[in-house]
């Protein structure tokens, strides 16, 4: 099956730019979405379709992808940003979902 | 305002049944497909199946097939999902989400708040 693989952790300081991976075998041509998950919440989508944003969340969240890798990135760091991020595309050859490993964001 | 609302907390014992529910308001719950996702403690997501609750067709992931039941109730706007024997390892918390497509792609939005299922003996 489609594996997606991410960075198990970041870290930076407040106001700095946050950029996560994403990487899988031409996850240029599906499209990505992302999670945000603080501890003990639900997971809340932050980036779908590559790069749109839901409503609410704030422009200096954003998302790209090309070739073999998915990025989002968050400018300007903030303490409230420290969460589990996912990424998450259909494989439409097994006709499933599938999550990345996640990772994690600590604002030092 | 769409709104998933998930069964309270359960803890049961090895080989017990249980099913947990997940009911949807705000929109056309016939619509959309709805997916449950697994969170065993301390570790990631893992989508298990979704159920298209218009006519009930359900498809799984290759690792829950037959584990599970996932199955919906047009009536009163809520998915379920059901285990016949649980096993310890069953123990994790359990999202339901909705389904969104766009041009053969689909993610989730809104999530549940979750239920915890503590299977210990």
């Amino acid at each position: 099956s489609y594996v997606l693989t991410q960075p198990p952790s970041v870290s930076l300081a407040p106001g700095e730019t946050a950029r996560i991976t994403c990487g899988g075998e031409n996850i240029g041509s599906n499209s990505v979405h992302w999670y945000q998950q603080k501890p003990g919440q639900a997971p809340v989508l932050v980036i779908y379709y590559d790069s749109e944003r839901p409503s609410g969340i704030p422009e200096r969240v954003s998302g790209s992808n090309s070739g073999n890798t998915a990025t989002l990135t968050i400018s300007g760091v903030e303490a409230g940003d420290e969460a589990d991020y996912y990424c998450q595309v259909w494989d439409s050859t097994s006709d499933q979902s599938v999550f990345g490993t996640g990772t994690k964001v600590s604002v030092l | 305002e769409v709104q998933l609302v998930q069964s309270a907390a359960e803890v049961k014992k090895p080989g017990e049944s249980l099913k947990i529910s997940c009911k949807a308001s705000g929109y056309s719950f016939t619509s959309h497909w709805i997916a449950w996702v697994r969170q065993m403690p301390g570790k990631g997501l893992e989508w298990m199946g979704i159920i298209y609750p218009g006519d009930s067709d359900s498809r799984y992931s290759p690792s829950f097939q037959g584990q599970v039941t996932i199955s919906a109730d047009k009536s009163t706007n809520t998915a379920y999902l059901q285990w016949t024997m649980l096993k310890t390892s069953d123990t994790a918390t359990y999202y339901c989400a909705r389904q969104e497509e766009a041009e053969r792609s689909y993610w989730f939005d809104p999530w549940g708040q979750g239920t915890l299922v503590t299977v210990s003996s």
